[in-house]
């Protein structure tokens, strides 16, 4: 099973330039999220999607904009990159939104931006 | 909103000895709460949580972690570490914000683990 599929693995961006990262996830879950993982700072929401057709603010959103694309697919996008935005990209699934729901990660972008 | 406080970014052990990761939650209302397990240059894997019910909680690789309303923590342990369980760890709390659940990590700890 190829769960949740990150692409692409490894990234580097000069200032100004913009980017998608895709993710794709095969377990036909509704909910969905892109985390950042920094240094001392653990993993921090960005964005997430509830389900098909919404998307919402995470604790960081700013720089950031995402798609829904449809139910598997859930893209993350750099308008004008900076290097504040080095860091690892993780996108996760969940089956649903509810209190006690595990999520499944991908293996994660690592992004530079000279 | 709720938080977890990991406390120690690294951790130390050699094989064989005592792992005690240690977490700490801040919650307003009954916490749901998870251990995720990251090897290097992969995401994250659920090793175990506690939702409701038995408060020691059994996860994959010999891990178990006990909730103590309390002390207001969510330790993780394992008797004997193998060179394997080498990760970084990462507790985290449930946040239910407008209807839906959002997962916050604490910041994490590494454990090394010597022959």
């Amino acid at each position: 099973n190829a769960g949740v599929t990150q692409t692409p693995k490894f990234q580097v961006l000069k200032t100004g330039q913009s980017m998608t990262l895709q993710c794709a996830q095969d377990m036909n879950h509704n909910s969905m999220y892109w985390y950042r993982q920094d240094p001392g700072m653990g993993l921090r929401l960005i964005y997430y999607s509830a389900s098909e057709g919404t998307t919402d603010k995470g604790e960081v959103p700013n720089g950031y904009n995402v798609s829904r694309l449809n139910k598997r697919e859930f893209s993350l996008r750099l308008e004008s990159a900076a290097p504040s935005q080095t860091s690892v990209y993780f996108c996760a699934s969940s089956v649903t939104g509810t209190l006690g729901t595990e999520a499944f990660f991908g293996q994660g972008t690592r992004l530079t931006v000279v | 909103a709720q938080s977890v406080t990991q406390l120690g970014s690294h951790v130390s052990v050699s094989e064989g000895a005592l792992v005690l990761l240690r977490c700490n939650y801040s919650s307003s209302v009954p916490p749901y709460l998870f251990w995720y397990v990251q090897y290097p240059n992969q995401g994250l894997q659920l090793l175990l949580k506690y939702t409701t019910g038995a408060t020691l909680v059994k996860g994959i690789n010999g891990f178990e972690a006990e909730f103590k309303k309390s002390e207001t923590s969510f330790h993780l342990t394992k008797p004997s570490a193998h060179m394997s369980d080498a990760a970084e760890y990462f507790c985290a709390v449930s946040d239910w914000v407008t209807g839906f659940q959002k997962l916050v990590f604490g910041t994490g700890t590494r454990l090394l683990v010597s022959p």
